[in-house]
């Protein structure tokens, strides 16, 4: 089967720009998350979506982040404006729900000079 | 909050030498346990898992028992050999709603021939 598709790969911008990320989960997969690794550290959640529903944003830095899944299906992560200590991979994970294992894209790594 | 502690590494073996990564973690209740690996380039996948105290989950000579006395999950294998190469994530995952995983920082496993 098809896994979770993040693109781009890699993004270089500067502090104060914007950026867009996107994901597809695999197909079916009802749960979704994004998830920030900054460099040394664990990934850290910062939203997770049921269908097009968001059930935990407690982490996201409203200010500056944002996310969307229309239609219950891909999804976007948008940061605006970036920041230094925004550089990091952010991750994608989909799942059917419940106790099911989770499935993660490549990610993204964002370097914000 | 809920937390997990790992090791640091880098930890450097020579194949077919014995392996242990320590992780300890600090929760309400009774969660599940996860270790996640990361290869050179590609996304998280699940390794192995225990839903229960006294559980051991086992996968590709990998294993973990998850000891409540302790609260600890250690990661072991037997005889490594270089494609184990990769780093390794312990997470949990609280009981309320949906998944939601809480991961340790890492511990890169470096296996020389």
């Amino acid at each position: 089967e098809a896994g979770v598709a993040q693109s781009p790969r890699y993004k270089i911008i500067e502090k104060r720009q914007s950026v867009a990320f996107w994901c597809n989960p695999i197909s079916g997969h009802a749960t979704l998350y994004w998830y920030q690794q900054i460099l040394g550290q664990g990934p850290k959640l910062l939203i997770q979506f049921q269908n097009n529903g968001v059930v935990d944003d407690s982490q996201l830095p409203k200010d500056r982040f944002s996310a969307e899944r229309l239609k219950g299906v891909d999804s976007t992560l948008k940061i605006q404006p970036a920041k230094l200590e925004d550089s990091a991979v952010y991750l994608c994970a989909s799942t059917f729900g419940g106790r099911e294992k989770l499935f993660f894209g490549s990610g993204t790594q964002l370097s914000v000079l | 909050g809920n937390s997990v502690t790992q090791m640091e590494g880098p930890v450097t073996l020579s194949e077919e030498a014995f392996l242990t990564i320590n992780c300890t973690y600090t929760a309400t209740g009774y969660p599940s346990l996860f270790w996640y690996v990361q290869y050179p380039g590609e996304g998280l996948q699940l390794l192995l898992k225990a839903t229960k105290a006294d559980d051991k989950g086992s996968n590709k000579g990998f294993e973990a028992t998850y000891r409540k006395e302790t609260t600890s999950f250690h990661l072991e294998k037997g005889s490594v050999q270089v494609s184990d190469s990769a780093v390794y994530f312990c997470a949990l995952s609280d009981l309320t709603g949906f998944q939601k995983l809480v991961f340790g920082t890492g511990t890169r496993l470096l296996v020389s021939p």
